[in-house]
């Protein structure tokens, strides 16, 4: 069965320091989301991405992230300057069409920012 | 803006009893609703979802849950779990028809099946 894949699974940084977290989204699916969860917290929607595209996001989504898919199969969220609180799990989601309203997510990469 | 409130962070209850997993949500405008499950080192799984129509949907591994507009819950429950059912589970609501497709989860249940 198609599945989301995420590397690394866990990522360790100084705070400061640049980072990328990839994923690979299943390969038929166009619409592609960023989520991320603190320890303890809910998960929260960072960014949903289309044809080459920011479709939306969300107040946490400030000029520190980006996204970008290099080429056919990578999606990567790039943190410029990793601050503590960028500490957290975070999730990638793809979806083949938005409005049949299933995203299918990835197992996550931990990110510790120390 | 849409919120969510799963009522129960933990919820232990013993193999092969029924359980009922609590959501509640607030929002202006009509949304859709998900439960989503998540084993341990897995991703987010899709378990079922709420469109329209019948109020009651179900999912896989024998879960369905109820939509009740006026009181704006969506509970999951399962007539009898197995050991299996072990992980935590999100209920969540995106606009409906809003052309916004983002998620907004709730906290969490982790249940816990006890054998």
């Amino acid at each position: 069965e198609p599945e989301v894949t995420q590397t690394p699974s866990h990522q360790v940084t100084q705070m400061g320091q640049e980072v990328i977290l990839r994923c690979v989204p299943i390969s038929n699916h166009l619409y592609f989301y960023w989520y991320r969860q603190i320890l303890g917290q809910k998960v929260e929607f960072l960014v949903s991405f289309y044809n080459n595209e920011i479709s939306e996001k969300s107040e946490i989504f400030d000029d520190q992230f980006s996204v970008e898919r290099p080429d056919g199969s990578n999606f990567t969220l790039k943190i410029r300057s990793t601050k503590l609180e960028d500490s957290a799990m975070y999730f990638c989601a793809s979806s083949e069409d938005p409005s049949y309203n299933e995203q299918f997510f990835g197992p996550g990469t931990r990110l510790t920012v120390l | 803006a849409q919120s969510v409130t799963q009522l129960d962070s933990q919820v232990p209850v013993f193999e092969e009893a029924p359980v009922e997993l609590r959501c509640n949500y607030s929002s202006s405008v009509s949304v859709y609703l998900f439960w989503y499950v998540q084993y341990p080192n897995q991703g987010l799984q899709l378990l079922l979802k709420y469109l329209s129509g019948s109020t009651l949907v179900k999912g896989i591994n024998g879960f369905e849950a109820e939509f009740n507009k006026s009181q704006t819950s969506f509970h999951l429950r399962k007539p009898s779990v197995h050991i299996s059912d072990t992980a935590e589970y999100f209920c969540a609501v995106t606009p409906a028809g809003a052309g916004s497709y983002q998620l907004t989860f709730g906290k969490g249940t982790k249940l816990s099946v006890i054998p």
